[in-house]
């Protein structure tokens, strides 16, 4: 079955960067893009960006251009989000999920998220 | 950037009763050269991701119960619950994948009345 397994929490002081790593399983890789989408606490769905696995081409949402990098390692079928230039307001929960077609459409499968906190 | 717009923000019905949650976008999303509408519906459970419930407006996900109904077109939709259950109780949302940024509606929280 699709699985996505996310990397562990992470907590960051303002300005640092972080980066999550997101392992697919269970289909083939460079078939389907792969969305980040974030969750601030209590709040709702922002999508960050998609990538596809294939050739690597990346849409970022324009609010987050120059501040995240979407990359990918078909050897070990892993996505990556890297955030730059932390700040408190990043502080949140980050899915990444397989897009249903060929993107970017909706997510079928998502991981289990991994909290980010920004702190000082 | 197309603005999604749910309502209620919450709402409480009795267990086996209909709830119904209303989604407008701020521009169209049926494109039409292939008359489909560019609009996902996902529900969401107390520290879990969101789960895909429909796509394309009213086409099921696999494995989704069929009390799960989507309709509408153009700017607005509903999500239909036909009976409510207890597992029901969720945050839903509903997407539009018509343009990037794709965006969401802030969120429609349903409980138990």
């Amino acid at each position: 079955q699709v699985q996505l397994v996310q990397s562990g929490a992470e907590v960051k002081k303002p300005g640092a960067s972080v980066k999550v790593s997101c392992k697919a399983s269970g289909y083939t890789f460079t078939t389907y893009c792969v969305h980040w989408v974030r969750q601030a606490p209590g709040q709702g769905l922002e999508w960050m960006g998609i990538i596809n696995p294939s050739g690597g081409s990346t849409t970022y949402a324009q609010r987050f251009q120059g501040r995240v990098t979407m990359t990918r390692d078909t050897s070990t079928s892993s996505v990556y989000m890297e955030l730059s230039s932390l700040r408190s307001e990043d502080t949140a929960v980050y899915y990444c999920g397989r897009d249903g077609v060929r993107g970017p459409t909706w997510i079928d499968s998502w991981g289990q998220g991994t909290l980010v906190t920004v702190s000082s | 950037d197309i603005v999604m717009t749910q309502s209620p923000d919450s709402l409480a019905v009795s267990l086996g009763e209909r709830a119904t949650i209303n989604c407008h976008s701020s521009q169209s999303v049926l494109y039409k050269s292939n008359n489909k509408n560019y609009l996902a519906w996902y529900q969401q459970k107390p520290g879990q991701p969101p789960k895909l419930l429909i796509y394309w407006a009213s086409t099921r996900e696999s494995g989704v119960p069929d009390r799960f109904s989507g309709s509408g077109s153009g700017t607005d939709f509903t999500l239909t619950i036909s009976s409510l259950q207890a597992e029901d109780v969720a945050v839903y949302y509903c997407q539009q994948y018509y343009g990037t940024p794709l965006t969401f509606g802030g969120g429609t929280k349903v409980e138990i009345k």
